[in-house]
């Protein structure tokens, strides 16, 4: 079993709906964080987050340390926001080793 | 600020050879990390590095290896190069400390450096 774990692996959208990205993870960590890939490589880090919620425009990220599972939301989707959002935690008592999910494919039609 | 750059951005290789790849971080960030990411297996740690030193080490053999320079800099280098070892190769960089600051350990990558293996 994976130590992070996303849901679901690939989600199609019509533009403006609501999308919800879960990730559970096994393991003990310092942070989590919310990465966006798009086609080409570039990775962009969207939150790195240890409790709680953050939002930065359309996009929010929530936490909840006890049952070890975090959502990204992104609310009025766009067709911009078709990537592949990854999850990622630093685990193992190092702060600098990052562990990630295998992703989620995000299509936002318009 | 200048972002994270990585040189080359491809690079063709075969079998047996090996290759180095650069990473120059963002001005004052002392961490270097590297990653790589294969369809197969995603995203995985290679290791990281401070102030010149290796801080962390991912699960990958003895083929793959790292430095830093004093000017934070990091080389990756993979001897004796094999098929499985095509992948886009990531590093990422950051602030680096041990200090209470939580934003030390937010990351910022590269573009990568796409190495195929013939």
């Amino acid at each position: 079993k994976n130590e992070v774990e996303q849901s679901p692996q690939n989600l199609t959208a019509q533009e403006g709906e609501f999308i919800t990205i879960n990730c559970s993870y096994s393991v003990g960590i310092s942070a989590l964080h919310w990465l966006q890939q798009h086609p080409g490589g570039g990775i962009v880090s969207l939150f790195m987050l240890s409790s709680g919620k953050k939002k930065h425009g359309r996009l929010i990220a929530t936490i909840n340390i006890q049952e070890k599972h975090s959502s990204l939301h992104i609310t009025a989707s766009h067709p911009r926001d078709s990537a592949v959002y990854i999850c990622a935690v630093n685990s193992g008592g190092s702060n600098y080793k990052l562990t990630f999910g295998k992703g989620t494919l995000l299509t936002v039609n318009p | 600020k200048a972002g994270v750059t990585q040189t080359p951005r491809y690079l063709i290789k075969t079998r047996g050879q090996q290759v180095t790849l650069s990473c120059s971080p963002i001005s004052g960030h002392r961490s270097v990390s590297w990653y790589q990411q294969t369809p197969g297996q995603g995203l995985q740690f290679l290791f990281e590095y401070f102030s010149e030193t290796q801080r962390n080490k991912g699960n990958f053999p003895g083929r793959f290896s790292g430095r830093q320079f004093s000017n934070s800099r990091s080389e990756m280098n993979v001897s004796t190069l094999e098929l499985g070892d095509s992948a886009l190769y990531l590093c990422a960089s950051s602030l680096g400390g041990r200090g209470p600051l939580f934003s030390y350990n937010e990351q910022f990558f590269g573009p990568g450096t796409r190495l195929t293996v013939l």
